[in-house]
């Protein structure tokens, strides 16, 4: 079965610096989400990108947070300058249409650690 | 907004025991609603969902029934396995596709 997948599994960086997650959303997919979790917490909704611009973010995703589909496989989210309050799990989700028909499918994140 | 509340964890049961995992949600419009689940190691699987008031999900032994009147979705399974040891979390759509999540349930099955 097609996989979301993630990479790297697990990313320690200093406070300040950047980052950047990445994930390979299945192939024919066209609607994709990051998530993230921090330690304890609820998973919560960063930001969804269809048609190679963004279509909802939250709150979280503030002007330190980018995301971009480089090629026609990658998704990535960058963090430009990051904080202690970072660290968290990121999950990146793809589906093939908006609404329920065809639910979200996650990777198996990234453990993002701020130093 | 939406939320979604989900009863603490961990609930530790007994292989072969019944489980509910209590979920209760607010929402605006009709919402649709999930449960999913994360194994050890792992990203978060679709587990069941349903669209509608009284639709009922189910999947691999797990339902749950989408009851309007309470707001709730909770999840049941009649006899739980070691294997099924995980977290749950309960989520919701209304309108677009973003997932609200709540704070997931740990599940842990003794033998």
């Amino acid at each position: 079965e097609p996989e979301v997948t993630q990479t790297p599994s697990h990313q320690v960086t200093q406070m300040g610096q950047e980052v950047i997650l990445r994930c390979v959303p299945i192939s024919n997919h066209l609607y994709f989400y990051w998530y993230r979790q921090i330690l304890g917490q609820k998973v919560e909704f960063l930001v969804s990108f269809y048609n190679n611009e963004i279509s909802e973010k939250s709150e979280i995703f503030d002007d330190q947070f980018s995301v971009e589909r480089p090629d026609g496989s990658n998704f990535t989210l960058k963090i430009r300058s990051t904080k202690l309050e970072d660290s968290a799990m990121y999950f990146c989700a793809s589906s093939g249409t908006a609404g329920v028909n065809q639910p979200q499918h996650f990777g198996d994140g990234t453990r993002l650690s701020i130093l | 907004g939406n939320s979604v509340t989900q009863m603490e964890g961990p609930v530790t049961l007994s292989e072969e025991a019944f489980l509910t995992i209590n979920c209760t949600y607010t929402a605006t419009g009709y919402p649709s609603l999930f449960w999913y689940v994360q194994y050890p190691g792992e990203g978060l699987q679709l587990l069941l969902k349903a669209t509608k008031a009284d639709d009922k999900g189910s999947n691999k032994g797990f339902e749950a029934t989408y009851r309007k009147e309470t707001t709730s979705f909770h999840l049941e399974k009649g006899s739980v396995q070691v294997s099924d040891s995980a977290v749950y979390f309960c989520a919701l759509t209304s309108g677009y596709s973003t997932l609200t999540f709540g704070k997931g349930t740990m599940l842990l099955v003794s033998p």
